[in-house]
């Protein structure tokens, strides 16, 4: 079936210091979505990229879609305490049902 | 409601016996999904409702598990003859009809289920 890879699985890091987690499916993806959690919490939807090798920026997020449409990057720069979280993506297939493929998330600690 | 509402928000149950978990999804929202997340593991899928259409059942892990969503509303997770690995959080999501721009998922804040 499909599957959806998250690298890596977990990261910390010095608070300043830049952060990124990839995200590779098995299968072309029709689009793409990237989520939150907060320990203790529920996933929080953050965006969604829909065209080949788009990339979109919230502040210091900065979202990337493949040119393929199987992969994408979430990409923070100088990580803050608050970025703490585990950060997930979700595609959803071509065809078929609709159902969101979640990746396996990456679980980012940030070190003040 | 404003957002998805699950019910209870934890269960402690004896091995063997059936619960049952709830889930309002936000009002209008015609997709709705449940997803079981175990202590610092990603979110595993179980099953999808669309509108009318027959549910995605792919992901129940054994016929332990049904689902119902009634009147296209609230949906009901059973789990019967419950297990100790069965132990997990529930997440239920809910989203608007499938459209490349607006397919936002929202989420409950989920069930704590422990088998003792």
């Amino acid at each position: 079936g499909q599957q959806v890879m998250q690298i890596p699985q977990y990261q910390h890091v010095q608070e300043g210091e830049d952060f990124t987690t990839y995200c590779n499916s098995s299968t072309t993806l029709s689009n793409i979505q990237w989520y939150k959690q907060r320990p203790g919490g529920h996933p929080v939807f953050l965006i969604q990229l829909v065209k080949s090798g788009e990339v979109k920026k919230q502040k210091r997020l900065t979202f990337q879609f493949g040119e393929a449409k199987k992969n994408s990057s979430l990409h923070i720069t100088a990580t803050q305490t608050t970025d703490v979280g585990t950060y997930f993506c979700a595609g959803h297939r071509t065809s078929g049902t609709y159902k969101y493929i979640f990746g396996t998330g990456t679980r980012l600690k940030v070190l003040a | 409601g404003a957002g998805v509402s699950q019910s209870p928000s934890n269960k402690v149950t004896e091995k063997g016996k059936d619960v049952e978990l709830r889930c309002d999804p936000i009002s209008g929202h015609t997709a709705l999904y449940w997803y079981r997340q175990s202590l610092g593991q990603g979110l595993e899928f179980l099953i999808y409702f669309q509108g009318n259409s027959a549910p995605d059942k792919s992901g129940l892990p054994s016929d332990r598990f049904s689902a119902e969503r009634t009147g296209g509303s609230v949906s009901t997770l059973t789990i019967q003859r419950t297990q100790q690995e069965d132990s997990a959080v529930y997440l239920c999501a809910s989203s608007l009809l499938f459209s490349p721009q607006n397919t936002e998922a929202f989420f409950g804040q989920g069930t704590r289920l422990t088998v003792v």
